[in-house]
């Protein structure tokens, strides 16, 4: 496998279920991310992980849990979500976190989650 | 408040040029990205600009000007395989990135 990997590709849950949705990057890169995209907006930045630290924190419910185990694998625990949470999460990796110059980011295909 | 500004949906003929505009109004600026997405693929990497003036890279050529706040990706040639939409992204003064919502781009033989 390369590239970023993301599983399951499609997931639909009831709001009192609970899920992770899973991300494996094969590039060697440092750092990782999620996003929330929904339709005709803007990719919404939910969580960074930069050395398996977490750097960033937009402002995201507690009932989205982020989990970054080692360098190359990153989840997002879900729990008691809401039918606005319904979106395609995207996760993405890229050789540095923050700062300067062209940290190109490498993005998986995404979840497709629907909260019923 | 920060805000990045591209056309909801383009309509262009196969073969033909295509021009979509980007304007940004960030707190700094520290480089814009271009990003092609599949219907139900990954965004994927095409253009980077930092400083003003043209990047031509094959068919797609990315154009930036820091004064107005502006940025055109430029697309030649057109392929049906060119249908997708394109993410505009600014990095401001505390890099982090700021996205557009996307230009759907329909090609039409």
């Amino acid at each position: 496998e390369t590239g970023v990997t993301q599983t399951p590709r499609h997931l639909v849950m009831g709001m009192t279920n609970k899920k992770s949705l899973k991300c494996e990057q094969h590039l060697g890169h440092n750092a990782m991310y999620w996003y929330k995209q929904s339709a005709k907006k803007p990719l919404e930045l939910m969580f960074v992980y930069s050395l398996e630290e977490r750097v960033e924190n937009n402002s995201v419910p507690s009932r989205f849990s982020p989990e970054c185990p080692n360098s190359s694998h990153l989840f997002l625990h879900l729990h008691t979500l809401q039918p606005e949470d319904s979106a395609l999460y995207l996760c993405a990796s890229s050789q540095d976190g923050t700062g300067d110059g062209a940290n190109v980011l490498t993005f998986g295909a995404g979840s497709r989650l629907t909260v019923l | 408040g920060q805000n990045i500004d591209q056309p909801t949906e383009m309509t262009a003929t196969e073969g033909a040029i295509v021009q979509i505009n980007c304007t940004y109004q960030t707190s700094g600026f520290n480089g814009l990205f271009w990003y092609q997405q599949h219907a139900g693929e990954a965004p994927t990497f095409l253009s980077y600009n930092v400083l003003d003036g043209l990047e031509e890279k094959g068919r797609f050529s990315s154009f930036l000007s820091r004064s107005k706040g502006y940025s055109y990706l430029l697309l030649k040639e057109l392929q049906m395989k060119d249908s997708a939409s394109y993410l505009c992204a600014v990095k401001d003064s505390n890099y982090q990135l700021i996205w557009g919502a996307g230009t759907k781009l329909i090609i039409k033989p």
